[in-house]
């Protein structure tokens, strides 16, 4: 069983839904990552946290929204998004920011918008 | 900034064939970690190593073994006696800097067949 639980596992959401993503970690880890990996490119970094706090945006469209309200949960919130937003999300958390932590990943939330 | 190449996109070989995945990455740190992750169909990126850029003695775990050459950044993994169960998507990933984070190529997909 991964240390790093997502759900919905799957979800199917029409381009003017609201829905969230979350992502669960009791592994006592204090960082957590949102990646967004769509075929045939390579895994995109979206969002940092690092003890609640949100450390990294890489170029997000406000149409994504992270929340962390405690170290072991994280969630990313949608509303408005576009077909090419379909995409498997992952979600990640290492014991802290330091160069020789590995992350640990979930299963993912595989997202198709319609 | 940090880059990884890994060149081939796509393998596919009989069971009990030996595979060797390449990966190659630019960094222009002197200290640095570089993992290996397997994406099996279910989705989840599983952690299989982590190498410091100190440490050039090849690692050997079961079937795998990886081969680090600083000289020529590569960081090459070899399946030996492939199993149907090493089907996945291969990342190999560099980590550098102190607020470092875990930075992903396209991976290389490993197909198995009996």
């Amino acid at each position: 069983e991964t240390g790093v639980t997502q759900t919905p596992r799957h979800l199917v959401m029409g381009m003017t839904n609201k829905k969230s993503l979350k992502c669960e970690q009791h592994l006592g880890h204090n960082a957590m990552y949102w990646y967004k990996q769509s075929a045939k490119k390579p895994l995109e970094l979206m969002f940092v946290y690092n003890f609640k706090e949100q450390t990294e945006n890489n170029s997000v469209p406000s149409r994504f929204s992270p929340e962390c309200p405690n170290s072991s949960h994280l969630f990313l919130h949608l509303h408005t998004l576009q077909p090419e937003d379909s995409a498997l999300y992952l979600c990640a958390s290492s014991q802290d920011r330091r160069r020789w932590d590995g992350y640990t990943f979930g299963s993912g939330t595989r997202l198709t918008v319609v | 900034a940090q880059k990884v190449t890994q060149a081939q996109t796509e393998i596919s070989v009989v069971e009990k064939e030996d595979v060797t995945l390449d990966c190659v990455y630019e960094t222009r740190d002197t200290t640095y970690y570089l993992f290996w992750y397997k994406q099996p169909p279910s989705g989840e990126l599983v952690f299989l190593i982590r190498r410091n850029s100190f440490d050039e003695q090849n690692e050997i775990s079961g079937r795998y073994s990886w081969n680090f050459q600083k000289s020529t950044s590569s960081f090459n993994f070899t399946i030996t006696a492939s199993q149907v169960v090493d089907s996945a998507v291969y990342f190999c990933a560099p980590k550098t800097g102190t607020a470092s984070k875990l930075t992903f190529g396209t991976g290389t997909r490993l197909q198995v067949t009996l």
